[in-house]
């Protein structure tokens, strides 16, 4: 079945603890982006990369990272620098960076500070 | 700076009536729309998109209209469905070396029975 898959779907987080959301595409689209959501706002980005090995900082970065390893899988790893980090996470991909080119989100991760 | 407005903040209405989205973009220079549908607790899907020359586009029930002299979108939805109970993102592409998008905060659309 074709698509993106994030995972987990429901995340909770200590103080203090560093997490990674995965994020895993068979759609062989070349860009990745990761997304915040929080309620009543728009999406944010938080990182994209548009090749392996490459990626760049969105809007919002700080306290988070990523890695592009692997054309298929785009981690974010929200670190205990990020002072607040309970929110709706999107990863998304599109097949190149061209305009024209749809995005296409997964199903999303929620984390919890507890 | 660039940014999209959308309104209402929230819609309520009764199944099987008609409402309009409204978006309102200062981007520049302008690549292209879209609006996406996004379930709560779900990634938002696409539903439609529309370039500089493009004025109405439907997509089932869904109908998209673009003036690009005044910068204005809406999004029109017929004999609405309680399936239609969703947020409505209005996204503007702006022709840059990373062809920036940039998201308004949606309309939270809520159909009653």
């Amino acid at each position: 079945d074709g698509g993106i898959t994030q995972s987990p779907k429901y995340l909770f987080r200590k103080e203090g603890q560093n997490v990674t959301l995965s994020c895993e595409q068979n759609l062989n689209h070349d860009a990745m982006y990761w997304y915040r959501q929080d309620p009543g706002q728009g999406l944010r980005l938080i990182y994209y990369s548009q090749i392996v090995n490459d990626f760049q900082k969105g809007d919002i970065a700080e306290g988070y990272s990523v890695s592009r390893e692997k054309k298929e899988s785009f981690p974010l790893t929200v670190t205990s620098a990020q002072k607040n980090p309970t929110a709706f996470y999107l990863c998304a991909t599109r097949r190149s960076r061209g305009s024209g080119n749809t995005i296409y989100f997964g199903e999303g991760s929620w984390l919890t500070v507890v | 700076k660039n940014q999209v407005e959308q309104s209402p903040q929230s819609l309520i209405i009764l199944e099987g009536k008609n409402c309009t989205l409204q978006c309102n973009y200062t981007v520049s220079p302008f690549s292209n729309l879209r609006w996406y549908k996004q379930d709560t607790g779900r990634g938002p899907v696409s539903l439609t998109i529309m370039t500089f020359s493009e004025n109405t586009k439907s997509n089932g029930r869904y109908t998209a209209t673009l003036d690009a002299d005044t910068k204005q979108s809406s999004l029109h939805i017929t004999a609405s469905q309680l399936s239609d109970s969703a947020s409505y993102i209005c996204v503007v592409s702006a022709v840059d070396s990373n062809y920036q998008l940039i998201w308004g905060a949606g309309t939270k659309l809520i159909i009653k029975p």
